[in-house]
């Protein structure tokens, strides 16, 4: 079966614009997570979805935010973007209480 | 959050058995280890996971000590493609949220 799709891979911004990053979980797969991967923090929690509703929230600013949808599809928004926020973003799903299964990131560059 | 420490880098050579340990001896009875991997430019890829008992898949097996406070994983026949970032992470029962310290670098030798 297809795995966890993100997309865009790649992305460049600039410092004070928004940005989306789309992430469809593997068929059946109602939680969706996500993590920022930096080379100084390694990998941090951002969010989880399950049916909708966002379940557990990581620490970071409200500029983060993100919404999945009636088919479990995800998305996260980050706005007013700083240099600091150019990292990995990766989504992982998963069953009820299962492994987590991720995709291969989108990388987001802040110039 | 339930806090794991690793050793930051392990080398060994192909075709020999890996022994990656895991401390976490503020552990609760709730939480699950589990171990997850990233290959260079991949994300992250669920190895093997367990409870109290010592656990084996096709990829690896899960040695846990009997007070829960450490475990080991353990890669019986190293091969190059299992150079990765091993990460072990403590995650509560029923939880999703996966907290990654900064894992164990494997290099594996030819």
């Amino acid at each position: 079966k297809a795995g966890v799709t993100q997309t865009p891979r790649y992305l460049i911004k600039t410092r004070g614009q928004q940005v989306t990053l789309s992430c469809s979980p593997i068929s059946g797969h109602r939680s969706v997570s996500w993590y920022q991967q930096t080379p100084g923090q390694g990998l941090q929690f951002l969010f989880e979805y399950f049916s909708e509703t966002q379940r557990n929230k990581g620490n970071f600013p409200g500029r983060f935010s993100g919404r999945q949808f009636s088919n479990s599809r995800s998305e996260m928004n980050v706005s007013t973007l700083e240099l600091g926020d150019s990292a990995l973003y990766l989504c992982a799903s998963s069953l009820a209480q299962g492994e987590a299964f991720f995709g291969q990131g989108t990388r987001l560059t802040v110039v | 959050d339930a806090k794991t420490t690793q050793p930051n880098s392990m080398e060994s050579n192909e075709e020999e058995p890996v022994h990656l340990p895991c401390n976490h001896s503020t552990i609760s009875g709730t939480d699950y280890i589990h171990w997850y991997r990233q290959l260079p430019s991949q994300g992250p890829e669920y190895v093997i996971h367990g409870l109290t008992s010592n656990v084996n898949n096709r990829m690896a097996s899960l040695a846990i000590a009997e007070d829960r406070k450490s475990s080991t994983l353990i890669l019986h026949r190293a091969t190059l493609r299992d150079a990765a970032v091993y990460y072990c992470i403590l995650r509560d029962r029923g939880a999703q949220k996966l907290v990654f310290g900064q894992g164990t670098r494997l290099t594996i030798n030819p």
